[in-house]
């Protein structure tokens, strides 16, 4: 089967590093995806990784490596407003994403 | 700039009533989806549009139906709704079936007695 392993919940502080990791298991590849969710609202885009190595965009940055399976968020400078649930998402070889059920990522003064 | 509406916002339905979600995008994009989205579980494809006039099923299609007649336009049925179908209903749709990016609707909570 398909599967997408990501941890439930995740504390840090305001104004560290936080590194959010997503394993995958799925029939074919054809990129991942990271969104963020904030408690009530829609989801929306922050990162794709189709080939391995790190991505970055501002204080956000995703590495993928495909051999392992393996992806991980890294968001740097945490501010308050980065409390939200990350979902981690793969593209399978018939192009349809497979969710993980996200990390709930708790930002504390 | 309104991106994709969904409506309602939340709705408490009666079990073995029928409901109609709708969501319309000014995008003029080509794909449209419907996940559900339930606590503890990754977001699940319902159905899904790769243009106008076609539609396909997803992963939990059992108890829901669409209809693709124009762009703009992709509306979820549920014809008996069951409590089983409590849920976060979003709406998403990409500029192509392959796009990277999806752009999701606010979703609409329904509930399901």
């Amino acid at each position: 089967g398909q599967n997408i392993d990501q941890p439930t919940e995740m504390t840090a502080t305001e104004g560290a590093i936080v590194q959010i990791n997503c394993t995958y298991q799925t029939s074919g590849f054809n990129g991942l995806f990271w969104y963020q969710q904030h408690a009530g609202e829609a989801p929306t885009f922050l990162s794709y990784n189709v080939l391995d190595g790190l991505e970055e965009k501002g204080r956000f940055s995703s590495f993928l490596s495909r051999s392992k399976g393996y992806s991980y968020l890294l968001l740097k400078e945490l501010q308050m407003k980065d409390s939200a649930s990350y979902l981690c998402a793969v593209r399978d070889s018939n192009y349809q994403l497979i969710w993980g059920a996200g990390t709930k990522l708790i930002i504390k003064p | 700039t309104a991106g994709i509406t969904q409506a309602p916002t939340s709705q408490i339905l009666a079990a073995g009533r029928s409901m109609t979600l709708r969501c319309t995008q000014d995008m003029r994009h080509n794909a449209m989806y419907w996940y559900r989205q339930d606590l503890g579980l990754g977001l699940r494809l319902i159905h899904y549009s790769n243009t106008a006039g076609t539609t396909g099923k997803g992963e939990v299609p059992d108890g829901y139906s669409v209809s693709r007649a124009n762009t703009d336009d992709f509306p979820l049925t549920l014809a008996s709704a069951v409590p089983s179908q409590t849920s976060v209903y979003f709406c998403a749709s990409s500029e192509t079936t392959g796009a990277n990016v999806l752009t999701f609707g606010a979703g609409s909570r329904l509930t399901v007695l």
